[in-house]
């Protein structure tokens, strides 16, 4: 079975431009999180979904930080506009489950640089 | 408010060692599961291993075990000769049986070396 997957990779950008980071989580899974890897803050949860509703955006750094999803297979995070200090690797994960009983599936990662 | 404690940064160790990982953590919660996660260089999260408040017993899976106490709050990996395979960050994670937060440690680099 395909994992979660997210795209792009890699993305460098300039400071003011537009974002957009694209996940597709595990067929099945019914919760989605947004999580932000950085040196200085670690692993920090942005915002999750369970049956594609917005449950906690509690995380979400400021108002030029939005998530969507649409529908069950696919989920977006944008940032808009952007700065150098959103550089860092945002994952995707789902889970099977609201309180996520199960271990969590990570994509692989985008990492986003803002020059 | 609870808190995951990985305080070994980093730990370089030569093929064929045992090396133990450390996590402590706080909570005033009696339910809670406790996990471990992988970052190799490649990037992704890899779960390992989740455990849950009322069951301390040490597991074991192939070269790896966990030795997981209450008494000390404590939740440690050992690796029984480790292989440079092994090398990348390991990251302890704790979450309320309330809750859906994971919350991270801030992972330990481990390398192994031929």
């Amino acid at each position: 079975d395909a994992g979660v997957i997210q795209s792009p990779r890699h993305e460098v950008t300039e400071m003011g431009q537009e974002v957009t980071l694209r996940c597709k989580p595990i067929s099945g899974h019914n919760s989605l999180f947004w999580y932000r890897q950085t040196m200085m803050r670690g692993l920090e949860l942005l915002i999750y979904f369970n049956n594609n509703v917005p449950i906690d955006d509690s995380g979400m750094p400021e108002d030029r930080f939005s998530a969507k999803m649409p529908n069950a297979s696919f989920s977006t995070l944008k940032i808009q506009p952007s700065e150098p200090r959103d550089s860092a690797v945002y994952f995707c994960a789902s889970s099977l489950g609201l309180r996520a009983v199960g271990e969590l599936f990570f994509g692989e990662g985008s990492r986003l640089t803002v020059l | 408010a609870q808190k995951v404690t990985q305080a070994q940064t980093e730990i370089s160790v030569v093929e064929k060692e045992d090396v133990t990982l450390d996590c402590v953590y706080e909570t005033r919660d009696t339910t809670y599961y406790l996990f471990w996660y992988k970052q190799p260089p490649s990037g992704e999260l890899v779960f390992l291993i989740r455990r849950n408040s009322f069951d301390e017993q040490n597991e074991i899976s192939g070269r790896y075990s966990w030795n997981f106490q209450k008494s000390t709050s404590s939740f440690n990996f050992t690796i029984t000769a480790s292989q440079v395979v092994d090398s990348a960050v390991y990251f302890c994670a704790f979450r309320m049986d309330s809750s859906y937060k994971l919350i991270f440690g801030s992972g330990t680099r481990l390398l192994v070396r031929p």
